[in-house]
């Protein structure tokens, strides 16, 4: 069973344009949602990460919006750049339960943003 | 400081041979764990560890062992090396088990099994 699905599975955008990436659980126990960006041959990095205690999260040029009620959360990339395109997951975790120390993935989108 | 080792690379392995796939961090960082990438499937937890001595399941142990002796190091151990294995494996570390501080990964080992 997925606990996280992510959607698109690919995005191309233009240079400048914004990106938009959704995910969705059902869970309701998860606390914690943080996005993590991969570029090939390396292993992920920690992005962006929001509590449900808030709606948005914004760092830069990439915006988490949380949704609680709909249990779905996503991330905005604006003013997209080449140096963008990379794989992004997004994730979530129960701090709080029996399941702490566990990390739920999506299965990831491949951003390709085009100069 | 160099974050989270992961050893070997690359490996190519037989239908059946046993190997170990080693993770060392040099940020006394107390939670570990081990991952697998598959095309179209994300990252699945396979173990993890809360501290030194303290091992759990994730969602895809099978055929695989670990243990965690001491706070820097932990190893995955593949029992019986079967094609289904052909992975990413990734080791991740953080501080702590609750999400407060992101996870920090290595750059991966690529491991094929013919």
């Amino acid at each position: 069973q997925q606990q996280v699905k992510q959607s698109p599975q690919s995005l191309i955008v233009q240079k400048g344009g914004i990106s938009i990436i959704n995910c969705a659980y059902e869970n309701t126990a998860f606390d914690y949602f943080p996005w993590y960006q991969q570029f090939p041959g390396k292993g992920p990095a920690l992005l962006i990460a929001i509590r449900p205690d808030v709606s948005e999260k914004k760092e830069g040029r990439f915006t988490i919006s949380f949704n609680k009620s709909a249990k779905q959360f996503s991330l905005h990339i604006m003013d997209s750049q080449p140096g963008d395109s990379a794989t992004y997951f997004c994730a979530a975790s129960d701090d709080r339960g029996s399941t702490l120390g566990r990390l739920y993935f999506g299965r990831g989108t491949q951003l390709t943003v085009w100069p | 400081n160099a974050g989270v080792t992961q050893t070997p690379k690359f490996q190519v392995l037989k239908t059946g041979q046993s190997m170990t796939l080693q993770c060392a961090q040099d940020m006394n960082h107390e939670y570990m764990s081990w991952y697998r990438q598959d095309p179209g499937m994300g990252l699945r937890l396979i173990h993890y560890s809360v501290g030194a001595g303290i091992t759990d399941q994730g969602e895809v142990p099978n055929g695989y062992n670990v243990s965690r002796s001491t706070t820097e190091d932990f190893p995955l151990r593949l029992l019986s090396a079967a094609p289904s294995q052909t992975s990413v494996y990734f080791c991740a570390s953080s501080y702590s088990a609750d999400s407060n501080y992101g996870y920090t990964f290595g750059s991966g080992t690529r491991l094929t099994v013919v």
